[in-house]
């Protein structure tokens, strides 16, 4: 069985750094790309990065390009979300999601909340 | 930029009906690249359609997907009562390999 489980999400002022990992089990985590999606209160989804395999390959959604960095330890079976200079509106349940290689989403985490308030 | 509109924003019916819904792309895309979720409150997204038409391991046959070119649409035959709940479609983007969300449809009881 699939699962994925975040942790890293809590309470951080506007300005600070916040680092999700999300551990993987259940599947050849080195054979698929991963994403984090997010979802603000009472909003809709929104993909924020993607990384492929071997970490080659990175993507962001361009309202965190420069603050976000996605990573990956295939050894680990472990993804990463490392977020800097964090606003507001970057206050969201966090998902980790694997790829399924046929350009769609499939298995999703329970996710993790990330709340920026002073 | 890739844009997805989904439309109804909200969709009141009672159980046993046909429920609809639509997602319509900025631009022509691939029908592999479409696939639809539905999300209950609280919990995460599930894959329910992929591949526009293709159900997900698990899917009842109550759900079906079609579409082509920039208009697909997501059908509920008969609405049981657990199928209340808010409904996304997501476009693949192939160059760079990006993921985009419609803004959902909620599907609630009349």
């Amino acid at each position: 069985e699939v699962q994925l489980v975040e942790s890293g999400g809590g309470l951080v002022q506007p300005g600070g750094s916040l680092r999700l990992s999300c551990a993987a089990s259940g599947f050849t985590f080195s054979n698929y790309w991963m994403s984090w999606v997010r979802q603000a209160p009472g909003k809709g989804l929104e993909w924020v990065a993607n990384i492929k395999q071997d970490g080659s390959q990175k993507y962001y959604v361009d309202s965190v390009k420069g603050r976000f960095t996605i990573s990956r330890d295939n050894a680990k079976k472990s993804l990463y979300l490392q977020m800097n200079s964090l606003r507001a509106e970057d206050t969201a349940v966090y998902y980790c999601a694997t790829d399924s290689g046929d350009y769609y989403i499939d298995q999703w985490g329970q996710g993790s909340l990330v709340t920026v308030s002073s | 930029e890739i844009v997805l509109t989904q439309s109804p924003g909200t969709l009141s019916l009672s159980p046993g009906e046909r429920a609809t819904l639509s997602c319509r792309t900025g631009q022509s895309v691939s029908s592999s690249y479409l696939a639809w979720y539905q999300q209950r409150p609280g919990r995460p997204p599930r894959l329910l359609i992929y591949g526009a038409s293709r159900r997900a391991t698990g899917i009842p046959d109550r759900f079906s997907g079609s579409g082509s070119g920039t208009d697909f649409t997501l059908t509920i035959s008969r609405l049981e009562p657990e199928d209340f709940a808010v409904y996304y479609c997501l476009q693949f983007g192939s160059s760079p390999p990006e993921y985009t969300f419609g803004q959902g449809t909620k599907l609630e009881i009349k």
